[in-house]
């Protein structure tokens, strides 16, 4: 079964820094990743994906994402955080069964962005 | 262009009884899914509807039913509720199997 796990529960950085947040996944197969964000009470965002080509992805409000087959992760990453970006983040991979497709999401991490 | 819509906002009911919650697919999406969102949790997949059919189920008790309209809109529901099914209730749309667009969510509170 595909799954990705999001190892910290929480990632703090001061505004203005990278940051990191981690997600690693075990697949049969080829890798379809996602990253979503969550904002309180609201529905989750889409950010980006990797499906096959550039490790590096690029996607929505400056994030992007790193594809690592060795190490079997799909960290996202920000050059430079806002305090804005405080949100719950989810990586996600695409579980492809006979007739349709599910997403299988990690547990998530929250990301404070102090000023 | 409206993205997914979800109805009602919040939700509380009691135990036994039963729901429906509504999705209105982004426009140009034929592919419904539904997810159940707890507390301190990753969403979990309940199960998606292509052309008016079931196509795949999470792991969830028949309790969980739904349907998909000709106008490619959804509604899940559940019945005799459970505590344990409080929880915020995602629909995602999609063209195929192309990057799912989630809605706002369905807040459901069963005392």
């Amino acid at each position: 079964a595909q799954s990705v796990a999001q190892p910290e529960d929480q990632v703090n950085v001061a505004e203005g820094n990278p940051l990191t947040v981690k997600c690693t996944y075990s697949v049969s197969g080829n890798p379809y990743l996602f990253w979503y964000v969550q904002y309180p009470n609201r529905g989750l965002q889409f950010l980006l994906k990797y499906i096959t080509g550039d490790n590096l992805v690029k996607g929505s409000y400056g994030f992007e994402a790193e594809f690592n087959k060795s190490q079997t992760s799909f960290h996202l990453k920000k050059p430079s955080a806002l305090v804005s970006d405080s949100a719950l983040y989810f990586c996600a991979v695409r579980d492809i069964g006979e007739y349709g497709n599910k997403l299988v999401f990690g547990a998530g991490t929250i990301l404070r962005v102090k000023s | 262009d409206a993205g997914v819509t979800q109805s009602p906002t919040h939700l509380i009911k009691t135990r036994g009884q039963q729901v429906t919650l509504r999705c209105s697919p982004k426009s140009g999406h034929d592919t419904v899914s539904w997810y159940q969102q707890a507390l301190g949790q990753g969403p979990q997949f309940i199960f998606q509807y292509y052309e008016e059919e079931e196509r795949q189920r999470g792991n969830f008790p028949d309790r969980f039913s739904g349907h998909q309209f000709p106008n490619y809109s959804s509604e899940l529901n559940v019945n005799a509720l459970l505590l344990g099914d409080s929880a915020l209730y995602l629909c995602a749309s999609s063209w195929g199997f192309d990057e799912q667009y989630f809605g706002p969510g369905t807040r459901l509170t069963v005392t």
